[in-house]
C-alpha cells in the first residue's frame, strides 16, 4: 500500500539553526507533493507544492523543498529557523493514477524552536 | 484564512449517537474532501465529493457518509459513533486543474465521543 513516512517525530532546534525534515513516499508512479504546516491552534496551511519541472521548490516563509525522484524523497529545508516556526509539519503526496483527489499524509513532525 | 469554514468547532457525543458536520467551500471550488485527524497523527482521507457525487473513498466504513449540495457546501455524517471516532475532522476544498490539485483546509471540527 502507498504510504508517506516522516521519520522525525519531534525535532528541537535553537533559533538560527538550519532545518531539514525528511519525507519519503512509497509509490512508483507520478506524484504531486506537498508540505503543510499546522501552527498551534490553527488549521493546516500549505507551505509549498511540487507538480513538475524544477525539483527545487520555494514556498512561503523562507521554506524550500527538493524532490529527488530516485530516492522517493521530498525533504523540507530552511536555512535559519525562527521561534515562530514552532509547529507541526506534514508531508503529503497525491497519487496521479487516482481519479479522486486523495492525498496521503505522513504522520507529521513536531518542530520546537528554543528562543 | 482559506475561505473554508466548518461548523461546529467542537462537539461532544456519546457512543451510538449520530453526528453531522458541515463545511462551506472556498468560492469557486467544486470539490470537497473530508479527512479524519486523530491526535498525534496526520489526516486520513475519508472521501471526496465532486459536483454532488462521491468520487473517491478511503478505508472508512459505510457508517461514514456525506453529501455535497449545489452550492458546493458539504456534510459529513457519522452513524453509530464509536469511541475511536474521537478526532479532528477536516474539510478541504479544491478546484482541480488537470492534475494540479491544491487543497485548502478549514479549521476543523473536534469531535469527542464519550
Amino acid at each position: 500500500a502507498q504510504s508517506v513516512s516522516q521519520h522525525n517525530h519531534h525535532v528541537i532546534l535553537s533559533e538560527a539553526a538550519s532545518l531539514e525534515l525528511g519525507c519519503n513516499y512509497s509509490y512508483g508512479g507520478t506524484v504531486n507533493l506537498f508540505w503543510y504546516v499546522q501552527y498551534p491552534g490553527q488549521h493546516l496551511q500549505l507551505l509549498l507544492k511540487y507538480f513538475s519541472g524544477d525539483p527545487l521548490v520555494k514556498g512561503i516563509k523562507g521554506f524550500e523543498a527538493e524532490f529527488i525522484k530516485s530516492k522517493f524523497s521530498f525533504n523540507l529545508r530552511k536555512p535559519s529557523v525562527q521561534w515562530s516556526d514552532t509547529a507541526e509539519y506534514f508531508c503529503a503526496v497525491k497519487l496521479l493514477s487516482s481519479s479522486a483527489s486523495k492525498i496521503i499524509f505522513g504522520s507529521g513532525t513536531r518542530l520546537s524552536i528554543r528562543p | 484564512e482559506t475561505g473554508v469554514t466548518q461548523s461546529p468547532t467542537h462537539l461532544i457525543k456519546t457512543r451510538g449517537q449520530q453526528v453531522t458536520l458541515r463545511c462551506s467551500s472556498q468560492s469557486g471550488h467544486n470539490t470537497v474532501s473530508w479527512y479524519q485527524q486523530a491526535l498525534g497523527q496526520g489526516p486520513q482521507f475519508i472521501f471526496q465529493y465532486y459536483r454532488e457525487e462521491e468520487n473517491g473513498r478511503g478505508n472508512f466504513p459505510p457508517r461514514f457518509s456525506g453529501l455535497q449540495f449545489p452550492n458546493y457546501s458539504s456534510e459529513l455524517n457519522v452513524n453509530a459513533l464509536e469511541l475511536d471516532d474521537s478526532a479532528l475532522y477536516l474539510c478541504a476544498s479544491s478546484s482541480t486543474s488537470g492534475d494540479r490539485l491544491t487543497q485548502y483546509f478549514g479549521p476543523g471540527t473536534r469531535l469527542l465521543v464519550l
